[in-house]
């Protein structure tokens, strides 16, 4: 059974940057890519970016170019997700899920998010 | 204001049909598979549906999946007050480079 633990609530404050931890059960991600999709409250879906692991390539949406970064460590098969200069705004429910994706000449697309992590609730507030 | 464009909301009485729908461009479902989603409240979402019309292991076949050209479907057949939840459509934009999702639809059991 596959499972993506994620860390703990955080509380930050305007301007300061947060880190949410995701660790795949196993400790590997296999040749599986992560994502990162957040929800603000009452609202839908939005995904901020990905990772391959293997390829060590990642992908952003353009509204977080520049404020966050996905990475991964493979020796522990854990991910993470920073995303810097926050605002009241980021407040949400960020998710992380295992990936699947295709590749051809013109890059690596993603495709099925097949397991999600509990969530990590990030409320910024002053 | 999603890429992907879902119903607010569907309805219908327990054992009747609702469906879905998602509508797109050529740049995104026109060109890329598209899997759905629900999402019960309080809890992460889950995979209904992947590359237009497959479902993963466990899903009942209540569920199904279709695409034509720039749309795609999600029929729900049978309801039962358990599928009350919220329900995604998403999939690869390959002029936005990013996956993007629908605004989500509501269904209600009556």
């Amino acid at each position: 059974q596959v499972q993506l633990v994620q860390s703990g609530a955080q509380v930050k404050k305007p301007e300061s940057a947060v880190e949410v931890s995701c660790k795949a059960s196993g400790g590997t991600f296999g040749s599986y890519a992560i994502t990162w999709v957040r929800q603000a409250p009452g609202q839908g879906l939005e995904w901020m970016g990905g990772i391959i692991p293997v390829f060590g390539t990642t992908n952003y949406a353009q509204k977080f170019q520049g404020r966050v970064t996905i990475t991964t460590d493979k020796s522990t098969g854990t991910a993470y997700m920073d995303l810097s200069s926050l605002r009241s705004e980021d407040t949400a429910v960020y998710y992380c899920a295992r990936t699947t994706y295709y590749c051809d000449s013109g890059g690596c697309y993603y495709r099925n998010f097949d397991y999600w992590g509990q969530g990590t609730l990030v409320t910024v507030s002053s | 204001q999603s890429v992907l464009t879902q119903p607010p909301s569907v309805s219908a009485a327990p054992g009747q049909k609702v469906t879905i729908s998602c509508s797109g461009s050529s740049s995104n479902i026109g060109n890329n598979y598209v899997s759905w989603y629900h999402q019960l409240p309080g809890t992460a979402p889950k995979l209904l549906i992947y590359d237009n019309d497959k479902r993963p292991s466990g899903i009942p076949d209540r569920f199904s999946g279709s695409k034509s050209g720039t749309s795609a479907t999600l029929d729900i057949t049978g309801l039962q007050t358990g599928d009350e939840a919220d329900y995604y459509c998403g999939t690869w934009d390959s002029s936005l480079t990013s996956v993007v999702f629908g605004g989500g639809t509501k269904v209600t059991v009556l």
